[in-house]
């Protein structure tokens, strides 16, 4: 597609819910990346995709949040067993290299009650 | 560890005010420079960047200018409209860390009244 998309747009859990979230990026381009925003808080950075292999995987705040992206194109983010702390909005962004710009996607918001 | 400080919001103008939104950097050695806006409902685009010192990013009328002995990177625009209402980050890029992950400030949101 012309962009990056992300499903579901909106997402509520029950706290202990697994939820998985979805992002399609841009056909061809190499990066993803995934970015949690909290309210009134800049993007943070969870985890990075070079195609398939999964490089940096730093900001990922606990062993209960896991992202793949198996065929190096789609790429999910699980997090598992949700508390209330994971209510923000989940940013994917995909760039054709390190070095290209990046295209955000619109977000996926995800409200744990 | 790298770190992008903003001023804080929301900032209010009239239309056709001067714009500045501050933004400096804590970085190690010589990131890019980034200006992201997000409009209502919408991702984040990029609006200008800058990669060396002394560099000016500009784009639809914004402007800043990589400093590096004030480790700063403001964000001007010489007259506001309303339509530039949004959310602006301030983010950099380290040279060194993998994949080139962006590491962005709080956000300042803007509002313009008619």
């Amino acid at each position: 597609g012309a962009g990056v998309s992300q499903s579901p747009r909106y997402k509520v859990a029950k706290r202990g819910q697994d939820v998985a979230l979805r992002c399609d990026p841009i056909s061809g381009h190499v990066s993803l990346f995934w970015y949690q925003q909290a309210l009134g808080q800049g993007p943070e950075f969870l985890t990075y995709f070079q195609n398939e292999a999964q490089l940096d995987k730093s900001g990922l705040p606990s062993d209960r949040f896991f992202a793949e992206r198996p065929e190096g194109s789609v790429s999910t983010l699980k997090i598992q067993r949700t508390q209330q702390e994971d209510s923000a909005v989940y940013l994917c962004a995909s760039s054709q290299s390190r070095d290209s710009g990046y295209t955000f996607g619109s977000g996926t918001r995800l409200t744990v009650v | 560890g790298d770190s992008v400080t903003q001023m804080e919001g929301p900032v209010t103008l009239s239309e056709e005010a001067f714009l500045t939104i501050n933004c400096t950097y804590t970085a190690t050695g010589y990131p890019s420079l980034f200006w992201y806006v997000q409009y209502p409902g919408e991702g984040l685009q990029l609006l200008l960047k800058a990669t060396k010192a002394d560099d000016k990013g500009s784009n639809k009328g914004f402007e800043a200018t990589y400093r590096k002995e004030t480790t700063s990177f403001h964000l001007e625009k010489g007259s506001v409209q309303v339509s530039d209402s949004a959310v602006y980050f301030c983010a950099l890029k380290g040279p060194y860390n993998q994949g080139g992950k962006l590491i962005f400030g709080q956000g300042t949101e803007l509002s313009v009244k008619p």
